[in-house]
């Protein structure tokens, strides 16, 4: 199994720009997972998906983010419009369900916005 | 809310050392705990888990003990290599709050040769 995969690996961007960040789960995963890591506030999450449902939206930061599960292996997040603030490592990890042990990372997507 | 502390932020040994890895969280009411490494410009690697009703886990050289009541769990490295230089973050599972993470923020190991 390939783990989780993630594109781009790195992402500058224009202020005002929209950015699509991609992920892919591991096949029979369930549970699908947003990370974002910054050096002020660490690892948070953004947002997961049970069974591509959207379960906890509650650490999307603003309108301007956006995910989307459009089936059971894959996932986007999308920021419009970037922000210099939101500048950061975008991580996504997968898990066989929101209970289960054995959370697998993806290597992160290193975003910056000039 | 749950809030996860981990001491010291950094750690320099020389090899062969043995070493402790603090973690503290404010609410003991959590499913399970990780510990996971972070190689610079990677993704995390889970190391171990262990589930609320447990006391500890050991893999190799790691042995990761867990005191629900005082809201504490300690990571041991024995017998440290360079290798294991990384940063290390605990996260807790909390019940009712389905598979969320909360994590420290870490502690940067770095070990010398």
């Amino acid at each position: 199994d390939a783990g989780v995969i993630q594109s781009p690996r790195h992402e500058v961007t224009e202020m005002g720009q929209e950015v699509t960040l991609r992920c892919k789960l591991i096949s029979g995963h369930n549970s699908l997972f947003w990370y974002r890591q910054t050096m002020m506030r660490g690892l948070e999450l953004l947002i997961y998906f049970n069974n591509n449902v959207p379960i906890d939206d509650s650490g999307m930061p603003e309108d301007r983010f956006s995910a989307k599960m459009p089936n059971a292996s894959f996932s986007t997040l999308k920021i419009q419009p970037s922000e210099p603030r939101d500048s950061a490592v975008y991580f996504c990890a997968s898990s066989p369900g929101d209970r289960a042990p054995g959370y697998t990372f993806g290597s992160g997507t290193r975003l910056t916005v000039v | 809310k749950q809030e996860v502390t981990q001491i010291p932020a950094a750690l320099s040994v020389p090899e062969g050392e043995n070493l402790v890895l603090n973690c503290s969280f404010t609410d003991s009411a959590i499913y399970n705990l990780q510990w996971f490494r972070q190689d610079p410009g990677k993704g995390l690697t889970s190391l171990l888990l262990i589930q609320s009703s447990q006391r500890e886990q050991t893999s190799g050289r790691l042995n990761a003990s867990l005191d629900k009541s005082s809201g504490r769990s300690t990571l041991y490295i024995a017998a440290s290599q360079p290798g294991d230089s990384a940063t290390y973050l605990c996260a807790v599972r909390e019940h009712n709050q389905g598979g969320k993470l909360i994590f420290g923020q870490g502690t940067e190991l770095s070990v010398k040769p």
